[in-house]
């Protein structure tokens, strides 16, 4: 199946910053991505859905000023956390591609907020 | 609207049997898939199966097959033979229908599987 990356891996910030998310495809061109949320324990939460060359388009009850994505390429999709707080602490996960019979996922990056 | 529900929170397994993961799912729209990931400690989400609505034969692949019952709105997923490794957290997911594009998934609350020896 295609690739998708991520990074960081890990991120672990002080309250108030900003951190910064990449997901890249690896070996297939994705004008549409997604972005989930877990929490420990639960399952995934579509935030977003990030459009390349448009505005991303945000689930009910999540944040667009606090969540910036950008997708400026076919290939890139940033997620932007703004003024973290320790309830923005989670597993992110990004996917895209695949049709309609599957869509590859990132390996997620885990947020944590102090 | 579109909706997933697992309810199983855990399951129990012994090694070398088979086991029924549980999904039933509600949807207005005609076509759609169905999906089940499963998600290891690691956290990655690793494709296991996919049943279109409009499939007439149940998805196999491998160890895992899809009882697909489209009257019953279910969608269980057979895993034959269990192994060890298949130890982990297992989504049911849906994606409705539309032409052209990519559709997003919605998923389950999950079903962690223990496989014991």
């Amino acid at each position: 199946g295609a690739v998708v990356s991520q990074h960081p891996s890990r991120v672990i910030c002080k309250s108030g910053t900003s951190v910064k998310i990449e997901c890249r495809s690896l070996d297939f061109q994705a004008t549409t991505m997604f972005w989930y949320r877990q929490f420990p324990k639960q399952s995934l939460m579509l935030m977003a859905t990030s459009n390349e060359g448009s505005k991303a388009t945000y689930e009910q009850g999540v944040e667009k000023d606090k969540f910036l994505i950008n997708h400026a390429s076919l290939t890139l999709s940033t997620l932007t956390v703004t003024s973290a707080h320790p309830e923005d602490s989670s597993f992110y996960i990004c996917s895209g591609g695949g049709g309609f019979d599957e869509q590859f996922f990132g390996p997620g990056t885990r947020l944590t907020v102090l | 609207a579109q909706k997933i529900t697992q309810t199983q929170p855990g399951m129990f397994v012994q090694e070398k049997e088979a086991v029924t993961l549980d999904c039933t799912y509600d949807t207005s729209d005609q076509s759609y898939g169905l999906f089940w990931y499963k998600q290891p400690s690691s956290g990655e989400m690793i494709f296991l199966i996919y049943q279109g609505s409009y499939d007439e034969q149940n998805a196999t692949e491998g160890r895992y097959s899809l009882n697909f019952q489209k009257a019953r709105k279910s969608a269980n997923l057979v895993i034959s033979a269990s192994q060890l490794g298949d130890s982990a957290m297992y989504f049911c997911a849906m994606r409705e229908g539309r032409s052209g594009g990519y559709n997003k998934l919605i998923f389950g609350a999950g079903t962690r599987l223990a496989v014991h020896p």
